[in-house]
């Protein structure tokens, strides 16, 4: 059955740098979305991603962070100064169309941890 | 911003017993309702789907909609210790014609043998 996968599934920084967290959709899909979870609490939405361009961003999602589908099977989130708040688990989801009985399903998530 | 409420929990049920997880909407215009299962580190993993009032069952699990209510809820039948874990219920919200997952808290569960 069709997964979507991420690299690495655990990333440690330290603060000020760069991280680039990958993600790979199912192949036929269409609409991409990054979530994290800070530990312990809830699942939040930061982008969605259409026909190579931004559709929606969350307020978290703020001019560190970047999207980029470079090459047709990556999709990728990149956060490019690390704070110690976005240490967290990083969901990339995908889904074939954008109807709403349409399910996003979610790969096994990249831990972020910054130091 | 739309909210989605559950009752954090914890939720202790003994096996073979029904597990009941409810949770409720602010967006009354909300069409799509999910549960997913999260076990602890892991992503999180499609239960089931709901669109429109009433009962859909698969298998052990039975998801209820009442949309004038803006309530969702989920029935386990025969629990098992399996079962333990975090249920997070999910909301499509719709903004100018995008949509994201809204997402509760989620409930934790905890199956005793």
């Amino acid at each position: 059955e069709p997964e979507v996968t991420q690299t690495p599934s655990h990333q440690v920084t330290q603060m000020g740098q760069e991280v680039i967290l990958r993600c790979v959709p199912i192949s036929n899909h269409l609409y991409f979305y990054w979530y994290r979870q800070i530990l312990g609490q809830k699942v939040e939405f930061l982008v969605s991603f259409y026909n190579n361009e931004i559709s929606e961003k969350s307020e978290i999602f703020d001019d560190q962070f970047s999207v980029e589908r470079p090459d047709g099977s990556n999709f990728t989130l990149k956060i490019r100064s690390t704070k110690l708040e976005d240490s967290a688990m990083y969901f990339c989801a995908s889904r074939i169309r954008a109807w709403s009985t349409d399910t996003q399903y979610f790969g096994p998530g990249t831990r972020l941890t910054v130091l | 911003q739309k909210e989605v409420e559950q009752n954090s929990g914890p939720l202790s049920v003994p096996e073979g017993a029904i597990a009941s997880l409810n949770c409720t909407y602010s967006d009354r215009g909300s069409q799509s309702f999910f549960w997913y299962r999260q076990y602890s580190g892991k992503s999180p993993e499609l239960i089931m789907s709901i669109y429109s009032n009433g009962d859909k069952e698969d298998g052990r699990f039975t998801a209820q909609l009442n949309k004038a209510s803006q309530y969702v809820s989920l029935l386990i039948r025969d629990s098992q210790p399996s079962d333990s874990a975090t249920y997070l219920c999910a909301v499509i919200e719709v903004n100018f014609g995008n949509e994201k997952l809204t997402f509760g808290t989620g409930t934790r569960l905890t199956i005793i043998p």
